[in-house]
């Protein structure tokens, strides 16, 4: 079955520095989506993304925050200037159009440690 | 604003059915999903419900009213591979798509 890949699985950087997380959506989906989960906490809406432009993104999604289409197949997500309250898992996830656009698949996440 | 309330933690026993709410307030509503994560793991898909009614899944059903801002999630003949995070999601529309997650319920299943 077609599923939703993320690398890298375990990013550790320094604060300050920028990081991007990869992934690479199932083939035939239109929609994608970042969300980022801090440990222990609920999953939190990033971003989505249709047409080669983001359709709606949430207020965490600030001017820190890049995301970008740069091929046929990945997508990506862009921190500038990280910060230690950045660290989490951040999953990618993918949609077709279906009712709903769902089911969404989702990534098995990277986890991104700031240090 | 958005908000979605559901308990933060059940317990039932193996081969039980337990059933877990969610009431949600949303502008622009579209439709609930339920997300099952193991620890560590990523969110996978159980359910969509975008119109009133129940949507049955195997072991897995899940119910929506949008009337009364509710639905919930029934799990049956719980196995204890069922242990995990059950998130309800919102669908909305406010000039683009967005998911809006609840804070999950976390169930315990025991032998």
């Amino acid at each position: 079955e077609p599923e939703v890949t993320q690398t890298p699985s375990h990013q550790v950087t320094q604060m300050g520095q920028e990081v991007i997380l990869r992934c690479v959506p199932i083939s035939n989906h239109l929609y994608f989506y970042w969300y980022r989960q801090i440990l222990g906490q609920k999953v939190e809406f990033l971003v989505s993304f249709y047409n080669n432009e983001i359709s709606e993104k949430s207020e965490i999604f600030d001017d820190q925050f890049s995301v970008e289409r740069p091929d046929g197949s990945n997508f990506t997500l862009k921190i500038r200037s990280t910060k230690l309250e950045d660290s989490a898992m951040y999953f990618c996830a993918s949609s077709g159009l279906r009712v709903g656009n769902q089911p969404q698949h989702f990534g098995d996440g990277t986890r991104l440690s700031i240090l | 604003g958005q908000s979605l309330e559901q308990p933060s933690e059940v317990t039932a026993v193996e081969g039980a059915i337990v059933q877990i709410n969610c009431t949600y307030q949303t502008s622009g509503f579209y439709g609930l999903s339920w997300y099952q994560q193991h620890d560590g793991g990523a969110p996978t898909f159980l359910s969509y419900n975008g119109l009133d009614g129940l949507e049955e899944t195997g072991r897995f059903s899940s119910f929506l009213s949008r009337s009364d801002s509710y639905g919930y999630l029934l799990l049956q003949e719980l196995q204890m591979k069922d242990s995990a995070s059950y998130f309800c999601a919102v669908r909305h529309y406010t000039g683009g798509f967005k998911t809006i997650f609840g804070a999950g319920t976390r169930l315990f299943v025991k032998a």
